[in-house]
């Protein structure tokens, strides 16, 4: 069965950075699309963009460029997601969830891992 | 790049009908058919429930329906039962990029 399993939750300090990752299992990792959305406490999704599992290319949402790197390493079938120089406001749970559509991208995600909480606190 | 549009807030009685809207513009909603709609549970990860505007994933109960007119999409849910209670997001390509709607509370009274 498909399983989007994610690392744990953080506790970070302004500034600091934090790598967090998605372990896909059970399908072709490269045959799907992956994405990333964030969700702020108490507050709605918000698509951050996504990254090209064959290529490696990322794609970066508006608001989501520069401190936030999209990443892969296929030979484990892993995603991954950094953010550096972290705000408090970077405060939320990230999301990956995998394109339902292979070999293409239609942007609907049929599978979520089960969210990392990023927290920034001084 | 907005936010789509969503009541903040819906709800009914067990076994009557909702329908949450989620009004976007020609350049997302309206101009493509990557309408999607997602139920989260508190402390859950959102699941998909309709792709592609009116599709069912496998194992989505019928009672939920995804349709589109215009600009604005809509989710109804018939026959409500309890653990129907959840956010609800509309969500829609937007040429290059993606939109979620500001979700939606339904209570089940």
């Amino acid at each position: 069965q498909v399983q989007l399993v994610q690392s744990g939750s953080e506790l970070k300090k302004p500034g600091a950075s934090v790598k967090v990752s998605c372990k896909a299992s059970g399908y072709t990792f490269t045959s799907y699309a992956m994405n990333w959305v964030r969700q702020a406490p108490g507050q709605g999704l918000e698509w951050m963009g996504w990254i090209n599992t064959n290529t490696g290319n990322p794609t970066y949402a508006q608001g989501f460029t520069g401190r936030f790197v999209f990443s892969l390493d296929t030979s484990v079938s892993t995603a991954y997601l950094q953010i550096s120089s972290l705000k408090a406001e970077d405060t939320a749970v990230y999301y990956c969830a995998r394109d339902w559509a292979a070999f293409g991208v239609v942007w609907e995600f049929d599978y979520w891992g089960q969210g990392t909480l990023v927290t920034v606190s001084s | 790049q907005s936010a789509l549009t969503q009541p903040r807030s819906v709800s009914g009685s067990p076994g009557q009908s909702v329908t949450i809207s989620c009004t976007g513009t020609s350049s997302d909603v309206g101009g493509y058919n990557y309408v999607s709609w997602y139920q989260q549970h508190p402390g859950k990860a959102p699941k998909l429930m309709i792709y592609d505007v009116s599709k069912r994933p496998s194992g989505v109960p019928d009672r939920f329906s995804g349709s589109k007119s215009g600009n604005t999409a809509s989710l109804t849910i018939s026959g409500l039962q309890a653990e129907d209670e959840a956010d609800y997001y509309c969500c829609s390509y937007a040429g290059s990029h993606v939109v979620f709607g500001g979700g939606t509370k339904l209570t089940v009274l």
